[in-house]
């Protein structure tokens, strides 16, 4: 079983729709959330973390944590083709197991957005 | 604020030839640093991680070796190059302390082996 799941889609949006975007996550002790926004060609680049349950907005994006479900989410409102990338999620495993502040990464998820 | 450089941006190496990446950081002190590799539409592979001067940890055995001389120097180097090793090679860097432990990734180097 992998660790951190997403579907790597793509997932299609027409522009001006929320985009939601999913993970999931295997050890229930893991402890802080992240979602990144990566470009093709470029690096990834931090959108949002979140550690507790329920949601955090931070401008158009709004990231959901569920610790019972293992769910973490990202919904983009009024998508724009801008948002066109691959986002992945990343999950910091429990501290005991986590010397050095590893992140474990899904695969990420495409998302296009369409004019 | 914190930067984090990496050279060469793009390198083409020969099968067999030697390696050298580094990557620094500006604007923080013992940061906690890492070198990823990413496949052509693949995801992240941790290779390396260090908590300070000296310290290295491997996460998947290969031929490839890393170092940090300075506090703020991380190197990835091969001796001979395999055609494998072609990929997007990202350092990274996060606080050493404190809560979410955020990683923070350079611009990368995009190694082709031929």
């Amino acid at each position: 079983q992998k660790e951190v799941e997403q579907n790597s889609g793509p997932l299609s949006v027409p522009e001006g729709a929320i985009a939601s975007l999913n993970c999931t996550y295997s050890d229930r002790g893991s402890q802080s959330f992240f979602w990144y926004r990566q470009y093709s060609g470029k690096s990834p680049e931090l959108i949002m973390f979140i550690y507790s349950n329920g949601d955090k907005e931070d401008g158009r994006f709004t990231a959901q944590l569920n610790k019972a479900s293992q769910y973490v989410s990202l919904l983009i409102r009024d998508s724009q083709p801008s948002d066109s990338a691959t986002y992945l999620c990343a999950v910091t495993p429990p501290g005991i197991y986590n010397q050095g502040g590893k992140l474990i990464f899904g695969q990420g998820t495409e998302l296009s957005v369409k004019p | 604020s914190q930067t984090i450089h990496q050279w060469p941006a793009t390198l083409v190496q020969p099968v067999g030839s030697p390696l050298s990446l580094e990557c620094t950081v500006e604007g923080t002190s013992n940061p906690n640093l890492y070198w990823y590799r990413q496949a052509a539409g693949r995801g992240l592979q941790l290779l390396f991680y260090s908590v300070g001067i000296g310290q290295i940890s491997s996460e998947v055995p290969q031929n490839l070796s890393a170092s940090r001389p300075q506090d703020r120097q991380f190197i990835l180097s091969s001796k001979k190059l395999l055609l494998s090793d072609s990929g997007f090679y990202l350092c990274a860097w996060s606080p050493s302390s404190g809560g979410a432990r955020t990683q923070y990734f350079g611009p990368g180097t995009r190694l082709l082996v031929l």
